[in-house]
């Protein structure tokens, strides 16, 4: 079953406004969760490192002031878009690795397509 | 040259035929090896994920890497239908909190 919850599945919403996506590890805890861009028929493009506590680490070319995100407990993450624009549309994944493991794979949220109009 | 290369296709093959799927690296750091399989507007799942070189089966899914060529493959033996979904491969250099750099997906399709 799934193991990162990723909510809403989609939203549409007006030039200007924000919204908030939030990522949730299930049934384990998760200091790191990550944060990924997906365009039509491309790859998943690392936005930002988001760490349990501490403040978030942004890829370069990601504006940190737009994509903001909050990593307040060791299973929710929450990005938020703040004035969304057109070109903020896109597939917004996130993702986590367990805690406390030497390594372990990533495990993905279902995604949230935003539409702004 | 980016980090991880991978045919995008699309790939079509006949319903039980044999899959080959292929990633090229050039960081001969990178020691985790992963398979991801995503459907359309879903996020990827992970197929299966390998340590350094050598194979791992599981059930239909073969991981096969070859670190000195900095080469890994997927099979998918009989494959289905229902296999048909886009493939990204993906790597790490070690821990959890390491970035996993992904390749840019294989679109496959298989006919029934």
């Amino acid at each position: 079953g799934a193991v990162v919850s990723q909510h809403p599945s989609w939203v549409i919403c007006k030039s200007g406004t924000s919204v908030k996506i939030e990522c949730r590890s299930l049934d384990f805890q998760a200091t790191t969760m990550f944060w990924y861009r997906q365009f039509p028929k491309q790859s998943l493009m690392l936005m930002a490192t988001s760490n349990e506590g501490s403040k978030a680490t942004y890829e370069q070319g990601v504006e940190k002031d737009k994509f903001l995100i909050n990593h307040a407990s060791l299973t929710l993450s929450t990005l938020t878009v703040t004035s969304a624009h057109p070109e903020d549309s896109s597939f917004y994944i996130c993702s986590a690795s367990r805690r406390n493991r030497a390594f372990s794979p990533l495990h993905f949220g279902n995604g949230t397509r935003l539409t702004v109009t | 040259q980016k980090e991880v290369e991978q045919d995008p296709g699309p790939l079509s093959v006949p319903e039980g035929a044999i899959v080959s799927l292929n990633c090229t690296y050039s960081n001969s750091a990178f020691q985790y090896f992963m398979w991801y399989r995503q459907y359309s507007r879903k996020g990827p799942e992970l197929l299966m994920y390998t340590y350094s070189s050598g194979n791992k089966e599981d059930g239909r899914f073969t991981a096969q890497v070859d670190k000195s060529s900095k080469y890994i493959s997927l099979f998918i033996r009989d494959s289905q239908p229902s296999d048909s979904a886009t493939y990204l491969c993906a790597m790490s250099e070690g821990t959890s909190y390491d970035k996993v750099i992904f390749g840019p997906g294989t679109s496959l399709s298989v006919i029934p």
